[in-house]
């Protein structure tokens, strides 16, 4: 069944720093990949939608210039949180869409990472 | 844009008993609903879907059911498990004519699902 990779898993630094999460699709292809920010006991809220070769499209209410997507490849997006402070600290969650056969397949969710911010 | 309530919040059953989840929707233009289930810190995964053109769906002891004329649809569980022990997200999500929703999903709220033995 389709993969999808994500890493690190836990990652708890200070205040001020960046932090880069990646996203791969191991045994598929994904021109789109998609970002969700899970609190404690609560729904997946979709944060950007990133599009291989060119810009995300991100959601309302979410910063641009502090949540940077990149998707270089299709296998690969990544999300960095830059300057991170505490309140950025939550359950970050990728998923990926195979582009074959078709546009209507299921999204693959990788395993998460916590983030953690001093 | 699209919004999904889920009802109920929590769902305490006993082993062997049914658990029935309900999703409301409210753009008409959603043509596919998956259901996922995520256990405690790990990725959501997805048991079953349906699309708009089907009104029923079922898969062993899970089954799915659509209302497109009232945007509704059911998670139906029979013969429960300790197992099926988890969250249970609902979603709903465009994925034809592109634009920009297109492929985006919108989750419900969850719904706490505790089955005892």
């Amino acid at each position: 069944g389709a993969v999808v990779s994500q890493h690190p898993s836990w990652v708890i630094c200070k205040s001020g720093t960046s932090v880069k999460i990646e996203c791969r699709s191991l045994d598929f292809q994904a021109t789109t990949m998609f970002w969700y920010r899970q609190f404690p006991k609560q729904s997946l809220m979709l944060m950007a939608t990133s599009n291989e070769g060119s810009k995300a499209t991100y959601e309302q209410g979410v910063e641009k210039d502090k949540f940077l997507i990149n998707h270089a490849s299709l296998t690969l997006s990544t999300l960095t949180v830059t300057s991170a402070h505490p309140e950025d600290s939550s359950f970050y969650i990728c998923s990926a869409r195979d582009i074959f056969p078709g546009g209507n397949q299921p999204q693959h969710f990788g395993d998460g990472t916590r983030l953690s911010i001093l | 844009g699209e919004n999904v309530e889920q009802h109920p919040s929590t769902l305490s059953v006993q082993e062997g008993d049914s658990a029935v989840i309900k999703c409301t929707y409210s753009d008409s233009a959603s043509n596919y609903f998956p259901w996922y289930k995520q256990e405690l810190g790990k990725r959501p995964q997805l048991i079953i879907d349906i699309r708009s053109n089907v009104g029923e769906k079922k898969d062993q002891r899970i089954a799915v059911t659509l209302n497109k004329t009232a945007k509704h649809f059911s998670l139906h569980i029979t013969e429960t498990q300790p197992e099926d022990s988890a969250v249970y997200f609902c979603a709903a999500s465009i994925t034809q004519g592109g634009g920009t929703s297109y492929g985006k999903l919108t989750f419900g709220q969850g719904t706490i699902l505790t089955v005892h033995p």
